[in-house]
C-alpha cells in the first residue's frame, strides 16, 4: 500500500512569512501533484512534477520533486491571506493506473493579515 | 468550457438507505474517478470508469458501485448506508491523453450526511 505523509498538518503564520510543506513516501511515484482545496469545494490542481529533481515555480510558489521521486516540497514565499486553504499532495503511478492518485492527509494553512 | 459538474451538492440520508450521486466530466475527458474525502482527511480513491467499465478499484466494500454512460457521465451508488459513509464525494475526470501525468480535474463534490 502506497502512503504519502504530509507535514506539518497545520500551519498558522503571519502575512509575509515564508513556509514549506513536505510530502514524503517510501514508494516511487511517476508523478506528483499539488492541489489546493477551499472549504466546500473540490481540489484544484496547482502543479504536476514528473521528473526526479524537477523544480517548478508558480509565482510565489516553488515545487520540487525529489531525485528518487519519493518526496516533494511546496515552498511559499511571502505568504498572503489569499493563500489560506488545504494543500494536498498526490502521487500517481501512471500507465494503466492513471486517474488513481494516492493523497496525503493535507496541510491546513492559515495566513493571518 | 464546462468543468466537472456534480449533483446533488448536499444531501442527507438515514442509515440503511441508498444514495446515487452523479457526475459529468470535463469536456473532452473520457475517464471518471470517484474519491471519498472524510472531514480533515485527504481524498481516498473509490474506483475509476473508462469505456463504461470499472477499470480500477480502491479498498471499498461492494456496497459502493458505479456506472458510466456512453456520454462519459457517471454515477456512484452506495447501498445500506452507514454513519461512516458521511463524507464529501468527489468526482474527477481525466483523459487517456494525460495518462502519463495522472492529472485530474475535480468537481466541487457532493456532501453526504448519514444520520
Amino acid at each position: 500500500t502506497q502512503l504519502l505523509e504530509q507535514s506539518p498538518q497545520f500551519l498558522s503564520i503571519q502575512e509575509g512569512e515564508n513556509l514549506t510543506v513536505y510530502c514524503n513516501s517510501s514508494s516511487v511515484f511517476s508523478s506528483l501533484q499539488w492541489y489546493r482545496q477551499e472549504p466546500g469545494e473540490g481540489p484544484v490542481l496547482l502543479v504536476t512534477v514528473v521528473t526526479g529533481g524537477e523544480v517548478k515555480k508558480l509565482k510565489r510558489l516553488t515545487f520540487q520533486f525529489g531525485d528518487a521521486r519519493k518526496d516533494s516540497s511546496l515552498h511559499i514565499t511571502a505568504a498572503q491571506p489569499g493563500d489560506t486553504g488545504l494543500y494536498l499532495c498526490a502521487g500517481g503511478t501512471g500507465g494503466t493506473s492513471y486517474g488513481k492518485l494516492t493523497f496525503g492527509q493535507g496541510t491546513i494553512l492559515t495566513v493571518h493579515p | 468550457d464546462a468543468g466537472v459538474t456534480q449533483s446533488p451538492t448536499h444531501l442527507i440520508k438515514t442509515r440503511g438507505q441508498q444514495v446515487t450521486l452523479r457526475c459529468s466530466p470535463k469536456s473532452g475527458h473520457d475517464t471518471v474517478s470517484w474519491y471519498q474525502q472524510a472531514l480533515g482527511q485527504g481524498p481516498q480513491f473509490i474506483f475509476q470508469y473508462y469505456e463504461e467499465e470499472e477499470r480500477q478499484r480502491g479498498n471499498f466494500p461492494d456496497r459502493f458501485s458505479g456506472h458510466q454512460f456512453p456520454n462519459y457521465s457517471s454515477e456512484l451508488n452506495v447501498n445500506a448506508l452507514l454513519l461512516g459513509d458521511s463524507a464529501l464525494y468527489l468526482c474527477a475526470s481525466s483523459s487517456l491523453r494525460t495518462a502519463n501525468t495522472g492529472e485530474l480535474f475535480f468537481g466541487e463534490g457532493s456532501r453526504l450526511t448519514v444520520l
